[in-house]
């Protein structure tokens, strides 16, 4: 069965620096990736996914993630975030051949300080 | 466009109330799920239908049940409301293949005392 681990739970980070958050995933077949945003009170958005092809994907809002299948990793990245990038973000991996099941992991809130 | 809607955003139960989360969306997918976010534990899956006319188990479905009752519509029941069952529910709705984006409500948030 698969498993996501988002390494941290929170990120503190000044406005315009760089950002990675992390995640680690577990699974004994190929996987798909997803990185969702949640602000607010708000639902989930999507913010990218990895289907298949390039490993670096690129996202809406200025994210991009990068897949490494010896690593078992999916990180997400922005070279200069904004106080409106404040929300919890994500990782999610569905199985290949799985049918519909996602595994979310516990989230990262990332908190852009002025 | 509205997209996935919930009803109602927020509910308080007593224990052993019972209540139906309703779920809708106009996008006209074919799958459709219901999950509970939890902090610290990101999101958890209770029920999903991958198609109208069936619905499966995820992860955490004791003390809830489903209906799809139609391609449109993906309702949650609790039946007898428990303390543990305080959490923010989310319905989310996704085409039929494997992949897809799945599109989020903006949740109900229920507290049982």
């Amino acid at each position: 069965a698969q498993s996501v681990t988002q390494l941290d739970s929170q990120v503190p980070v000044f406005e315009e620096a760089p950002v990675e958050l992390r995640c680690n995933y577990s699974s004994s077949v190929s996987v798909y990736l997803f990185w969702y945003v949640q602000y607010p009170n708000q639902g989930l958005q999507l913010l990218l996914k990895y289907l298949s092809g390039s490993t670096l994907v690129k996202g809406i809002n200025g994210f991009e993630a990068e897949f490494n299948k010896s690593q078992t990793s999916f990180h997400l990245r922005k070279p200069s975030v904004h106080i409106s990038d404040t929300a919890e973000y994500f990782c999610a991996v569905s199985e290949r051949g799985g049918g519909f099941k996602t595994i979310f992991g516990a989230g990262t809130r990332l908190f852009v300080k002025a | 466009n509205a997209g996935v809607t919930q009803t109602p955003k927020f509910q308080v139960l007593k224990t052993g109330q019972s209540m139906t989360l309703q779920c809708a969306q106009d996008m006209n997918h074919n799958s459709m799920y219901w999950y509970r976010q939890d902090p610290g534990m990101g999101l958890r899956l209770i029920y999903y239908s991958a198609s109208e006319g069936t619905t499966d188990k995820g992860e955490v479905p004791n003390g809830y049940n489903v209906s799809r009752l139609n391609k449109r519509e993906f309702s949650l029941r609790l039946e007898s409301a428990a303390p543990s069952q305080t959490s923010v529910y989310f319905c989310a709705s996704s085409r039929d293949y494997e992949g897809d984006t799945q599109y989020f409500g903006p949740g109900t948030r229920l507290t049982v005392l």
